[in-house]
């Protein structure tokens, strides 16, 4: 069964850029949609985007200017960058499937989550 | 975007009762609405898609109905393994949101 993990640092300086990975084991990345999303207090959950296996991408307009996501075959996971962190963008992050070609939206399944703090 | 409103924000049930819980969108989602559990320190798990279809694993007290801008999500007998937080989510249109929520605790 697929399983997804998310890792990278845990602690991003106001300004700087957040970046994180999803390695994705038990499956291939190939022919499905790949998503970000946060939970935060203030916010709840929050979707960021998705990235389809072959690169193209879809994101939140609330977060577009700032957000980046890659995917990288031959290591089976994909990224995500969003810069200009402020202390709002503190929030476990999650990394999630989102379907395949022509049936996308819900996320199953999900990784276990990633906390981020932004902070000086 | 399309605003997901869940009510109510919190549900006091006894082991064994019925549970319903309702979801709201701004305007219609058509059938393109997923139900998530959420437990403390996990990941949502996916309940629900299709506002009706039980995802893999799923039991059957737990069902979903609904189209347009209400859906409901009902557990028939709760268990104690379903107190919870869940959330619907629609994905009709871009970009895809979320409810704030209903959490269903013991009473």
């Amino acid at each position: 069964q697929v399983q997804l993990q998310e890792s990278g640092p845990g602690l991003v300086k106001p300004s700087e850029t957040l970046s994180l990975t999803c390695s994705v084991s038990g499956g291939s990345i190939s022919s499905y949609y790949w998503s970000w999303i946060r939970q935060s207090p203030g916010k709840g959950l929050e979707w960021i985007g998705y990235i389809y296996y072959s690169g193209s991408t879809n994101y939140n307009p609330s977060l577009k200017s700032r957000v980046t996501m890659s995917v990288d075959m031959s290591k089976n996971q994909f990224s995500l960058r969003v810069n200009s962190v402020t202390a709002a963008d503190t929030a476990v992050y999650y990394c999630a499937r989102t379907g395949v070609a022509g049936i996308i939206g819900w996320f199953d399944p999900w990784g276990q989550g990633f906390l981020v703090t932004v902070s000086s | 975007e399309i605003v997901m409103t869940q009510s109510p924000a919190t549900l006091c049930v006894s082991p064994g009762e019925r549970a319903t819980l309702s979801c709201r969108a701004s305007q219609s989602v058509s059938s393109n609405l997923a139900w998530y559990q959420q437990k403390p320190g996990q990941a949502p798990r996916l309940l629900i898609c299709g506002a009706s279809i039980r995802a893999t694993g799923i039991p059957a007290r737990f069902s979903g109905s609904g189209s347009g801008t209400e859906f409901t999500l009902t557990i028939s007998s709760l268990q104690s393994e379903d107190f919870a937080v869940y959330y619907c989510q629609q994905y009709n249109i871009w970009p895809f949101t979320f409810g704030g929520g209903t959490k269903v605790e013991i009473k």
